[in-house]
C-alpha cells in the first residue's frame, strides 16, 4: 500500500460526459503528480501540483483541469469526453522534496468512455 | 524536453536467467534515472533508482548502470523469478525549473518457469 489513494477505482461513461478523478495524497506529501497510461503507452505526465499551486504541465488536454485543495488532496476534471479519452489514470505524490525522490503511485482509475 | 526511450518492448526469460532492459535519454542536463516495477493491476513501485554521480548501483538481485556519456542506462535483473514478472519503467528527470519525470514506454518482462 502506497499511502495515495484514488477513487474511483473504475469508471464507465459516454462521450461527451464529463468525470471527475480524486487523489488523496500520502499523508504529510505536498507534491501531486497525475499521469495517463493508455493501451499499450508508458505514463504521460500530465500535471503536477505543490502545496495547491500548478506547478508544471505535460501534455494535457485543454479539455482536462485540475486542482489541488488546502487538505492537499487533488481532482482530475475531464470533459467533453472521446472515446481516446479511455486508459488509466494515475495520481502520484512525493514528499517535501518537490523535484527528486520516490514518486509515490495510488492504483489508478481505470476510465472507459462508450 | 526530455525524451526516454526503452527497449525491448516485451521480454521472455527462463526462470534463473538474468534479464537487461536499456534505455535512452535525450537531456544532458538530467540527473536522476529511477525505474519502476508495475504488477497487473497497481501503480508503478520504485525498486531502484541512480544519480548521475555513480556509474552503478546495486540491491541484492537488481542493479542500475549509467553512462552518462552515450546518455543510456540499463537496469539488470538477476537469478530472476516469477515474481519479477511486471511491467518495466524506466525514467529520467527533464531539464527546467520543475523537473518532473519522463517515462519510457514500458518493458514487459515475463519469466517462465
Amino acid at each position: 500500500d502506497s499511502g495515495v489513494t484514488q477513487t474511483p477505482k473504475h469508471l464507465i461513461t459516454a462521450t461527451g460526459q464529463r468525470v471527475t478523478l480524486r487523489c488523496s495524497p500520502r499523508s504529510g506529501d505536498l507534491s501531486v503528480y497525475w499521469y495517463q497510461q493508455s493501451l499499450d503507452q508508458g505514463l504521460q505526465f500530465l500535471i503536477q501540483y505543490y502545496n495547491g499551486e500548478e506547478r508544471a504541465k505535460g501534455n494535457i488536454l485543454e479539455r482536462f483541469s485540475a486542482q489541488q485543495f488546502p487538505d492537499l488532496h487533488s481532482e482530475l476534471n475531464l470533459s467533453s469526453l472521446e472515446l481516446g479519452d479511455s486508459a488509466l489514470y494515475f495520481c502520484a505524490s512525493r514528499g517535501r522534496q518537490e523535484n527528486t525522490g520516490e514518486l509515490f503511485f495510488g492504483e489508478g482509475s481505470r476510465l472507459t468512455v462508450l | 524536453g526530455e525524451n526516454v526511450e526503452q527497449h525491448p518492448s516485451t521480454l521472455s526469460v527462463q526462470e534463473g536467467d538474468s534479464a537487461v532492459i536499456k534505455c535512452t535519454y535525450s537531456d544532458s542536463a538530467s540527473n536522476y534515472f529511477p525505474w519502476y516495477k508495475q504488477e497487473l493491476g497497481k501503480g508503478p513501485q520504485l525498486i531502484i533508482d541512480i544519480r548521475s554521480n555513480v556509474g552503478e548501483k546495486k540491491d541484492q538481485r537488481i542493479a542500475v548502470t549509467l553512462n552518462k556519456t552515450a546518455k543510456h542506462f540499463s537496469l539488470h535483473i538477476t537469478e530472476t523469478q516469477p515474481e519479477d514478472s511486471a511491467v518495466y519503467f524506466c525514467a529520467a528527470t527533464s531539464s527546467g525549473s520543475a523537473r518532473q519525470l519522463t517515462f519510457g514506454s514500458g518493458t514487459q518482462l515475463t519469466v517462465l518457469p
